[in-house]
């Protein structure tokens, strides 16, 4: 059963902008991560924030975590066509490769 | 390093039939997970291997299965073949001893079942 549901479930914005995705879940949690999926392909590991932490940052990546709202936001700035892509949230009550429950994705689209 | 190997990467098969998948996992990463994706379910969790032994599994029925051999490389193998079963299905692999908790991911094997 899926945990986290992503929001929206699709967003297509202009080259050069910011985009943000949403996600919640449903139960505690040790870690949220996102990951990034290119046409049906594997899934690239994106960002990893653990329940303690309220806001990560990598690159042009900023996420943030709501444990009380069991919600989490990545946010990617200045988009780049090449950031095209179904982007996903996980989360795992345990630690290590404990069985990751994934949303159903947002699919990205940036117009060059 | 290579990273997470996965064959076939398109099968198709007919219903009744048993399929196996195999994947191999980054040089030194003894933690494999395998994952199904369909465009209703989404993506779900199937069971993970670590050092030959099922550690977890996810709520799939029992024509689902999988096993890992002593050099970490995993095969997962479905019988009975359902129409249902069509899905891309994803390998990741894990080093625990790593610090780093996240998965690597194969490109997939994409099974049709006609």
């Amino acid at each position: 059963s899926q945990q986290g549901e992503e929001d929206p479930q699709a967003l297509s914005i202009q080259e050069g902008e910011n985009a943000t995705m949403n996600c919640s879940y449903k139960t505690s949690i040790n870690n949220l991560q996102w990951y990034r999926q290119n046409s049906g392909r594997g899934l690239v590991h994106l960002i990893l924030i653990r329940s303690n932490e309220r806001e990560k940052h990598s690159g042009r990546l900023r996420v943030t975590l709501d444990t009380s709202k069991k919600s989490s936001s990545l946010l990617i700035t200045a988009s780049r066509a090449a950031d095209t892509a179904s982007y996903f949230c996980a989360t795992t009550s345990g630690g290590g490769a404990d069985g990751l429950t994934f949303g159903k994705g947002t699919h990205l689209i940036i117009q060059p | 390093k290579a990273g997470v190997t996965q064959t076939p990467r398109y099968l198709i098969k007919t219903r009744g039939q048993q399929v196996t998948l195999s994947c191999s996992p980054i040089s030194g990463h003894r933690s494999v997970s395998w994952y199904q994706q369909t465009p209703g379910q989404g993506l779900q969790f199937l069971f993970e291997y670590f050092s030959e032994t099922q550690r977890n599994k996810g709520n799939f029925p029992g024509r689902f299965s999988g096993r890992q051999f002593s050099n970490s490389r995993s095969e997962m193998n479905v019988s009975t073949l359902e129409l249902g079963d069509s899905a891309l299905y994803l390998c990741a692999s894990f080093n625990p001893t790593g610090g780093e908790e996240k998965l690597f991911f194969g490109s997939g094997t994409q099974l049709s079942v006609l």
